[in-house]
């Protein structure tokens, strides 16, 4: 079983709906979660992170987190074509090495 | 630029030579990760350090590679004797302190191995 477990894709969405992507993982003892953006070619971009059970919003986007069923998603609401990029879950023990999934696959569709 | 840096971009060597590759964290940033993302995979950690610390080197092949962050100047991650499954992208990211868990990426080196 993979660490980190990301569905590859690639996800297609019209522009202007929810995008959904999902993340689960193995390490119970996972302290820290976060989902990085990827453009081709570029470095990944930290988008949202969060540490505690629940919901945490910023701007259009939602990180969900479920540390009983070992579960994070990432919502995008009103997509938009620059959204379309990969989108890596990340886990952390804490303050140190970050485990990554394979990423997801977004295209939106306008 | 208060962002992560890194240099070179770009860096090609031929098989059997060394290459170095800087980084230099955010502005107020005292940790520094490294991880390479081979083409058509996922992200890899390779290693952890604080000044003059190597805090976690798990990720780093046993030969070859090596990381330093010296009191003054950037991290360096050497790799000697490159070999063509070396080619990747080899990120640096950063972290403000411990506790503080949040890690920002650099734009990363692009290793090619001719």
């Amino acid at each position: 079983q993979k660490e980190v477990e990301q569905n590859s894709g690639p996800l297609s969405v019209p522009e202007g709906a929810i995008a959904s992507l999902n993340c689960t993982y193995s390490d119970r003892g996972s302290q820290s979660f976060f989902w990085y953006r990827q453009y081709s070619g570029k470095s990944p971009e930290l988008i949202m992170f969060i540490y505690s059970n629940g919901d945490k919003e910023d701007g259009r986007f939602t990180a969900q987190l479920n540390k009983a069923s070992q579960y994070v998603s990432l919502l995008i609401r009103d997509s938009q074509p620059s959204d379309s990029a990969t989108y890596l879950c990340a886990v952390g023990p804490g303050a140190q090495k970050l485990v990554f999934g394979q990423g997801t696959r977004l295209t939106i569709n306008p | 630029n208060a962002g992560v840096m890194q240099n070179p971009r770009h860096l090609v060597r031929r098989r059997g030579q060394e290459a170095r590759l800087r980084c230099s964290p955010m502005k107020g940033h005292s940790h520094v990760y490294w991880y390479r993302q081979l083409p058509e995979e996922g992200l890899k950690f390779m290693v952890y350090l604080q000044k003059e610390n190597i805090i976690d080197e798990s990720g780093m092949p046993k030969e070859r590679f090596s990381a330093e962050f010296p009191k003054e100047g950037p991290s360096i991650l050497r790799i000697q004797q490159v070999v063509r499954g070396d080619s990747a992208a080899y990120f640096c990211a950063s972290s403000r302190e411990a506790g503080v868990y949040e890690q920002y990426f650099g734009p990363g080196t692009r290793l090619t191995v001719t």
